[in-house]
């Protein structure tokens, strides 16, 4: 079986620009959760979506946001950029809520410049 | 909210040596699941044990094992037989089991010496 897709793998924008990201998680599950992890402030959730509805939010700004599709996959866009948006962005996938598997992609480096 | 705590920021061990790597956690939730996750430099995060807090009996896998003590709050990891590949960034998480959402610590750098 697959495992957490995540792309592009590497991502270099300027400030003020937006950006997409992509994840697919593994076949079957129907839960997405996005992080973001800076040497700073270390792994942060960004937000959650089961069955094509955000379930859960962390604290970042309006300018993050995400969606699912039908097919489980998941998109975050961040707008206007700023510097300190450079990050890793992880993904990870799990079959439902609470549930006791959940596996990670290998993240976006994103740079913003 | 939970709030996890790795209180080492590096440890280092000695090949086939065995270290053990800190966590406390805060909750006052009574059931949740607690794991370890290894990030080496290449940044995927692998799932390395999980413990589900109802459960008394410590989680082993192969040379990983945990000492969970659930009125402490305390979750330790303990590599035996360090190997190489064994150096990464360990992080101790957090999630309860009505949601998705991780509280991760601010992880633990090991270097294994060869």
């Amino acid at each position: 079986k697959a495992g957490v897709t995540q792309t592009p793998r590497y991502l270099i924008k300027t400030r003020g620009q937006q950006v997409t990201l992509s994840c697919s998680p593994i076949s079957g599950h129907r839960s997405v959760s996005w992080y973001q992890q800076t040497p700073g402030q270390g792994l942060q959730f960004l937000f959650e979506y089961f069955s094509e509805t955000q379930r859960n939010k962390g604290n970042f700004p309006g300018r993050f946001s995400g969606r699912q599709f039908s097919n489980s996959r998941s998109e975050m866009n961040v707008s206007t950029l700023e510097l300190g948006d450079s990050a890793l962005y992880l993904c990870a996938s799990s079959l439902a809520r609470g549930s006791y598997e959940q596996y990670f992609g290998p993240g976006t480096r994103l740079t913003v410049t | 909210a939970q709030t996890v705590t790795q209180s080492q920021p590096e440890m280092s061990v000695q090949e086939a040596e065995t270290v053990t790597l800190s966590c406390t956690y805060d909750t006052s939730e009574s059931d949740y699941y607690l794991f370890w996750y290894k990030q080496p430099p290449s940044r995927q995060m692998i799932l390395v044990i999980r413990q589900e807090a109802y459960k008394q009996q410590n989680a082993t896998e192969n040379r990983f094992s945990v000492n969970f003590q659930k009125a402490a709050k305390s979750f330790s990891l303990k590599i035996s037989d360090s190997q190489l590949g064994d150096a990464a960034m360990y992080f101790c998480a957090y999630r309860s089991v009505t949601g998705n959402q991780f509280y991760f610590g601010t992880g633990t750098s090991l270097t294994v010496i060869p």
